[in-house]
């Protein structure tokens, strides 16, 4: 079993729309938890942090569900410049400084 | 700019061959991880160097090797490359011990193609 899975997408979604991105994790002794931003051919960046009562900024929520090992994204008012791939990468001990990333979740943002 | 330089950043190799990526890393930073990403696919976990020794591996052959010098800065050795090495390998460094993951900074990554 994977350690962490994604929704495989793509999603194509218009201007200003609401998209939610999901993930599930195998390991329940998990401590962190992240999305990252991947844009074509480069680095994945870092685009928010999920801790235990989630996070939001600005567009962008991100929700926890330890009991069900379940992150997720929502993206509202969604912009051409959110297109990219979005993966969710969990930390899978404290103290631990290597991550376990999913496959990646394709987004286009259509005007 | 991110503070962590690969090089290069596009290899071509033949099978059988060897190859060696290199990264620097941030400064202030003294631990280096090393990802491979296939196309389409999540960042995998190789392994990481942290006071020139390897600490934690991925599931990754032995003919994935690195080393780290007294700079922080780090090798990946690919020895006897398959097809399937193909990929974007991506260096991230960080400060041991320190918080995750506004320390954890990636390179732009070598894009090694095998054929």
């Amino acid at each position: 079993r994977k350690e962490v899975e994604q929704d495989p997408g793509p999603f194509n979604v218009p201007e200003g729309a609401t998209v939610a991105f999901n993930c599930t994790y195998s390991n329940s002794a998990s401590q962190s938890f992240f999305w990252y931003r991947q844009d074509c051919r480069k680095e994945p960046k870092l685009l928010m942090s999920v801790y235990s009562s989630g996070n939001e900024d600005g567009r962008f929520t991100a929700q926890l569900n330890r009991a069900s090992q379940y992150i997720s994204l929502l993206i509202r008012d969604s912009k051409l410049s959110d297109s990219a791939t979005y993966l969710c990468v969990v930390n899978p001990q404290t103290g631990a400084n290597n991550l376990f990333f999913g496959t990646g979740t394709r987004l286009t943002v259509i005007p | 700019e991110t503070g962590v330089t690969q090089s290069p950043t596009h290899l071509i190799k033949t099978r059988g061959q060897q190859v060696t990526l290199r990264c620097s890393s941030q400064s202030g930073h003294n631990t280096v991880s090393w990802y491979q990403q296939a196309l389409g696919q999540g960042p995998q976990f190789i392994f990481q160097y942290y006071r020139e020794e390897e600490n934690g591996r991925g599931n990754f052959p032995p003919r994935f090797s690195g080393l780290q010098f007294p700079n922080y800065s780090s090798e990946l050795n690919v020895n006897a490359l398959e097809l399937d090495d193909s990929a974007l390998y991506l260096c991230a460094s960080s400060l041991a011990n320190g918080a995750l993951p506004t320390g954890y900074t990636f390179g732009s990554g070598t894009r090694l193609t095998v054929v």
